[in-house]
């Protein structure tokens, strides 16, 4: 099946740890995407990549790297420089001139 | 004033309704325009996506744009419990443009 896949569904983090969030892609989509979302607020963009080995930030990237080693392959790690990081995060895909479509998501928490 | 206003509801209608969704925007340059739906826990699903002003149905949904008053819509007729959802548009300048969200709608039909 084809789709975007998102991993794990839950993620705990301690404090002044670094956590990598998985996003794969079986769409053969040039185009990725990172947001995040918050109870009761719209989704805003952390991070975008538009091709392999290439990446631009989004509205609120400070706490956040991205890598785009692999088409398929979209990585968002939130650093210990994320002081607010409990959220659900999104990934998404699309092709050129396509609207966006978007995994699963995972819901990161603070322990 | 925010770039996109939506009526975060939450909405209840008895099932068979027609339901209507609102959002307005700002930001004449916005071209594209994108109705997402999301149940709990799950990332968003598109529905609807249109170009310009004009309409557009598939099914039970019905999506309109009205670029003059910057006002975009999305009618559901004969409304199902399995509607109940969080309902978000979404729009960018581009067809490859960033997306700018509204906050969601969430929608219960009951039976």
């Amino acid at each position: 099946d084809g789709g975007i896949t998102q991993s794990p569904k839950y993620l705990f983090r301690k404090e002044g740890q670094n956590v990598t969030l998985s996003c794969e892609q079986n769409l053969n989509h040039d185009a990725m995407y990172w947001y995040r979302q918050d109870p009761g607020q719209g989704l805003r963009l952390i991070y975008y990549s538009q091709i392999v080995n290439d990446f631009q930030k989004g509205d609120i990237a400070e706490g956040y790297s991205v890598s785009r080693e692999k088409k398929e392959s979209f990585p968002l790690t939130v650093t210990s420089a994320q002081k607010n990081p409990t959220a659900f995060y999104l990934c998404a895909s699309s092709h050129r001139n396509q609207p966006q479509h978007f995994g699963d998501g995972t819901r990161l928490s603070i322990l | 004033q925010k770039e996109v206003e939506q009526d975060p509801g939450p909405l209840s209608v008895p099932e068979g309704a027609i339901v209507s969704l609102n959002c307005t925007y700002s930001n004449s340059a916005f071209q594209y325009f994108m109705w997402y739906r999301q149940y709990s826990r799950k990332g968003p699903e598109l529905l609807m996506y249109t170009y310009s002003s004009g309409n557009k149905e598939d099914g039970r949904f019905t999506a309109q744009v009205d670029k003059s008053s910057k006002y975009i819509s999305l009618f559901i007729r004969d409304s199902q419990p399995s509607d109940s959802a969080t309902y978000l548009c979404a729009m960018s300048e581009g067809s490859q443009g960033n997306l700018i969200f509204g906050k969601g709608t969430k929608l219960s039909v009951k039976p």
